[in-house]
């Protein structure tokens, strides 16, 4: 069974620090997807990062970071120098890389970020 | 990335009707889905829109209660049917891309309000 946790419910910041959800997760298989979506108020998901499970190294795009631990199952995500515009529900999802085992997307419960001026 | 579309965006139905949501992928793709959010919820998926042959659903998830159809390798509908409040969510289709790479993208969703 595949399973995600995003402990933390609801996060609030002030515009220009930076943040940190966490995603820890939990697969029986040792090749997988793990992947990050946005979820602005509008309720559209969008696509942030997808990363394999035999590339551990952590990847920068502006001001998004990911860290991705295999030895203890996590794959955080931070913005640095937080916007408004970030304000969103945040997913991390875990998917097999099998394609005989179907390509279902286990979604964590998300993380309402709040980033206040 | 792809670009999906989905009609309705959204809709306020009467309990006991049936309401069938387009999705729209603008390049053929293998693999395509339907997903149902709750209010204040993660996504749960429905079923998998498999072309030219049945949609494979998952657990808690009927044919009768939301049948899909997918005619070509671009399109699928899912219709909720004989609605009752407790199906008020936003329904977003997504589809796969990159051979198996592994991206899914997702469409707008569909917010659906039941009364």
């Amino acid at each position: 069974a595949q399973k995600v946790t995003q402990a933390q419910t609801e996060i609030s910041v002030v515009e220009k620090e930076d943040v940190t959800l966490d995603c820890v997760y939990e697969t029986r298989d040792t090749t997988y997807y793990l992947f990050w979506y946005k979820q602005p108020p509008s309720g559209e998901l969008v696509f942030l990062i997808r990363r394999n499970s035999f590339d551990e190294q952590n990847e920068i795009s502006g001001r998004y970071s990911w860290n991705f631990q295999k030895s203890t199952s996590s794959f955080n995500f931070t913005i640095t120098a937080s916007q408004v515009v970030d304000s969103a529900v945040y997913f991390c999802a875990l998917r097999r890389m099998r394609r005989t085992s179907g390509s279902r997307l286990t979604f964590g419960e998300g993380t309402q970020l709040t980033v206040n001026p | 990335s792809a670009v999906i579309s989905q009609k309705p965006s959204r809709d306020i139905c009467q309990r006991g009707t049936s309401l069938t949501i387009q999705c729209q992928v603008d390049s053929q793709v293998t693999m395509m889905f339907w997903y149902r959010q709750q209010p204040g919820q993660s996504l749960t998926l429905i079923a998998t829109a498999n072309q030219g042959s049945e949609a494979t659903y998952e657990s808690g998830f009927v044919i009768d209660k939301f049948p899909i159809s997918r005619p070509n390798l671009t399109f699928s509908t899912l219709t909720v049917s004989n609605m009752s409040p407790e199906d008020s969510s936003i329904y977003l289709c997504s589809a796969e891309f990159g051979s198996g790479a592994g991206e899914q993208y997702f469409g707008p969703g569909t917010r659906l309000t039941v009364t």
